[in-house]
């Protein structure tokens, strides 16, 4: 069973440019949530998907911006990157009802740096 | 609001000695509390969770959590401290369906 994969591991941008991020949730789970964890931080809520559409949001800017597939996977969109959005990207699936309900599962994340 | 708060950034313990990590909640409404553990260059992994259903509640590798509503308490323990055991622990509360972390506690083991 395939856990939360995400792409890439790592990637290296410049001031301004635009990112995206990609997730697969674990096999059965409907709903994506997405997280950034500075160096030494704890993980910050970005915001949430669930059929398609964003049922939560964190305290980040409009830059910040995703998407929900049919098939559940998701991105994870970073317009304008400043360098304080160097950081480690989470992705993690979960399910909606049922007695695993909002269990998260992460995945390994990625690595992004803005230089 | 909800919130957790990690007492000691920094823990260390003897091989084989207890281990007990700290985390107060502050919630609006009964939460789900959970502790993660974070391996270097890893994401996080759920070592237990607690929803209500017991107040001690038993995890993987060895660990517990008890929730002790009076102190707002959710600690950690494992009775035997092992090698494997170093890592990034996080406690995180959870009303809804946002995951909301406190800073983490980074677990040193002295051999």
């Amino acid at each position: 069973d395939a856990g939360v994969t995400q792409s890439p591991t790592h990637l290296i941008k410049t001031r301004g440019q635009q990112v995206t991020l990609r997730c697969s949730p674990k096999s059965g789970h409907d709903t994506v949530s997405w997280y950034q964890q500075a160096l030494g931080q704890g993980p910050q809520f970005i915001f949430q998907y669930y059929e398609e559409e964003e049922r939560q949001r964190g305290n980040f800017p409009d830059r910040f911006s995703g998407h929900q597939f049919p098939n559940y996977s998701s991105e994870l969109n970073v317009n304008a990157l400043l360098l304080g959005d160097s950081a480690l990207y989470l992705c993690a699936s979960s399910l909606t009802r049922g007695v695993s309900y909002n269990e998260q599962f992460f995945g390994p994340g990625t690595r992004l740096t803005v230089l | 609001a909800q919130s957790v708060t990690q007492l000691g950034s920094h823990v260390s313990v003897s091989e084989g000695a207890l281990v007990l990590l700290r985390c107060n909640y502050s919630s609006s409404v009964p939460p789900y509390l959970f502790w993660y553990v974070q391996y270097p260059n890893q994401g996080l992994q759920l070592l237990l969770k607690y929803t209500s259903a017991a107040t001690l509640v038993k995890g993987i590798n060895g660990f517990e959590a008890e929730f002790k509503k009076s102190e707002t308490s959710f600690h950690l323990t494992k009775p035997s401290a092992h090698m494997s055991d170093a890592a990034e622990y996080f406690c995180a509360v959870s009303p809804s369906e946002k995951l909301t972390f406190g800073t983490g506690t980074r677990l040193t083991i002295i051999p």
